[in-house]
């Protein structure tokens, strides 16, 4: 089974640009999430979609923001850029826990490495 | 803020058995440990999960005491491409999980030659 893939794997934009980034889940999962990794915070989490809904969200402006497709693919879209917003981000599948019960594994995919200059 | 606590880093000879520690103490009844890893600037990969009692798969060993304040991931025969960073993650079963996986900065696995 194939895993999770991000595209484009690099990006370079420049400061208030917008961007919009890719995930599509393994076959079958339906809950997506977002994370944000830099060298000073770490991995953050940003939202998580189910079922094309966004069922929660972590810590971040109103300028991130996603979307899940029927077919449960989905979009991460970062608008006016800023320098700050450089970062590894990582989407990650899972069956959602109306499917897999008591636990919901979560798997990554290669992440996409943004750069604002 | 991470619920767990993991030495920065550790070092482990090539084919030896690498043990990372992990401290939860205020791990409730419906939470679950996990372990993930992540090699430079790829994505997290899972590694296993446990409740409460010893878990083991392909990749390694999960030994949860049995008052489950802490935990060992145990790697049998470590290689060089076992060198990573490696997140203990506390996290609730069932429907929870609302603000997603907790990463804390994790113990970096170095694997000596």
């Amino acid at each position: 089974k194939a895993g999770v893939t991000q595209t484009p794997r690099y990006l370079i934009k420049t400061r208030g640009q917008q961007v919009t980034l890719s995930c599509s889940p393994i076959s079958g999962h339906r809950s997506v999430s977002w994370y944000q990794q830099t060298p000073g915070q770490g991995l953050q989490f940003l939202f998580e979609y189910f079922s094309e809904t966004q069922r929660n969200k972590g810590n971040f402006p109103g300028r991130f923001s996603g979307r899940q497709f029927s077919n449960s693919r989905s979009e991460m879209n970062v608008s006016t850029l800023e320098l700050g917003d450089s970062a590894l981000y990582l989407c990650a599948s899972s069956l959602g826990w109306e499917t897999s019960g008591s636990t919901d594994t979560q798997y990554f995919g290669p992440g996409t490495r943004l750069t604002v200059l | 803020d991470a619920k767990t606590t993991q030495p920065p880093s550790m070092d482990c000879a090539e084919g030896r058995a690498a043990n990372l520690p992990c401290n939860h103490s205020t791990i409730s009844g419906n939470e679950y440990v996990y372990w993930y890893r992540q090699i430079h600037s790829q994505g997290p990969q899972y590694i296993i999960h446990g409740l409460k009692n010893n878990e083991t798969n392909e990749m390694a060993s999960l030994i949860i005491t049995e008052d489950r304040k802490s935990s060992t991931l145990i790697l049998p025969h470590a290689t060089l491409r076992d060198t990573a960073v490696y997140y203990c993650i506390v996290r609730v079963a069932g429907g929870g999980g609302a603000d997603g996986l907790t990463f804390g900065k994790g113990t970096h696995l170095i694997i000596q030659p």
